[in-house]
């Protein structure tokens, strides 16, 4: 089945440190792949997506490109804050269905 | 600004006990969804609804039903709450197939359950 992987964490970073998550995906035919962030207390909110192959979702100093070469979704930021401390999920859906599948998550801390 | 609003934000139960976990959202979305969160697990499906009286199982339905009769409340219901649905419990839904958001889900801030 359809199924998604993340870089085990927690990944701690001081301020202004290069941010990368690795994520990797399992699923037939073309999935539409996303980042969802959640903060101390908070549900999760999208943080950026991508529908088709070398396409780049970006937001708040974020990317991530749809690599289908290599099954990938990697999430980068060239200089992370103290804000961006949060669990971060990548996960796809696949065309035609309704639901999401999600990675284990990865909890990130940035100190100042 | 839209939302998904979880009516507890903290409960806990007697093993046993039936648990009702409400989730209510004003966009008008036909999709709505039920996930756990657990540490190192991620998130997991338990139920979801694609319109109102429809339910389809997720991934792990074992000791969980649903119920949908409005379009804007989905309810998650444990019948009998043991120790292991000790978790966080997180609602969510989306508009139907096609259009832009069509594959974004809303989240709710969840529910987080303990079960004694």
């Amino acid at each position: 089945g359809d199924s998604v992987t993340q870089m085990e964490g927690p990944v701690t970073l001081s301020e202004e440190a290069f941010l990368t998550i690795n994520c990797t995906y399992t699923a037939t035919g073309y999935p539409s792949l996303f980042w969802y962030v959640q903060y101390p207390g908070e549900g999760l909110q999208l943080l950026l997506k991508a529908t088709k192959a070398d396409d780049k979702g970006s937001n708040k100093g974020f990317e991530a490109t749809y690599r289908k070469e290599t099954t990938s979704f990697h999430l980068e930021k060239g200089s992370v804050q103290v804000s961006d401390s949060a669990v971060y999920f990548c996960a796809l859906r696949r065309g035609g269905a309704q639901k999401l599948v999600f990675g284990q998550g990865t909890r990130l801390t940035i100190n100042p | 600004d839209v939302k998904v609003t979880q009516s507890s934000r903290y409960l806990v139960k007697r093993t046993g006990e039936k648990v009702f976990l409400e989730c209510v959202q004003d966009m008008d979305h036909e999709n709505m969804f039920w996930y756990r969160q657990d540490p190192g697990l991620g998130l997991r499906l338990i139920y979801f609804s694609y319109d109102v009286k429809m339910k389809e199982k997720g991934d792990i339905p074992e000791g969980y039903s649903v119920s949908r009769e409005k379009k804007e409340r989905f309810s998650l219901i444990l019948e009998s709450a043991s120790t292991n649905q000790t978790s966080m419990y997180l609602c969510a839904s989306s508009l139907g197939t096609g259009g832009y958001g069509a594959n974004v889900l809303t989240f709710g801030a969840g529910s987080r359950l303990t079960v004694l």
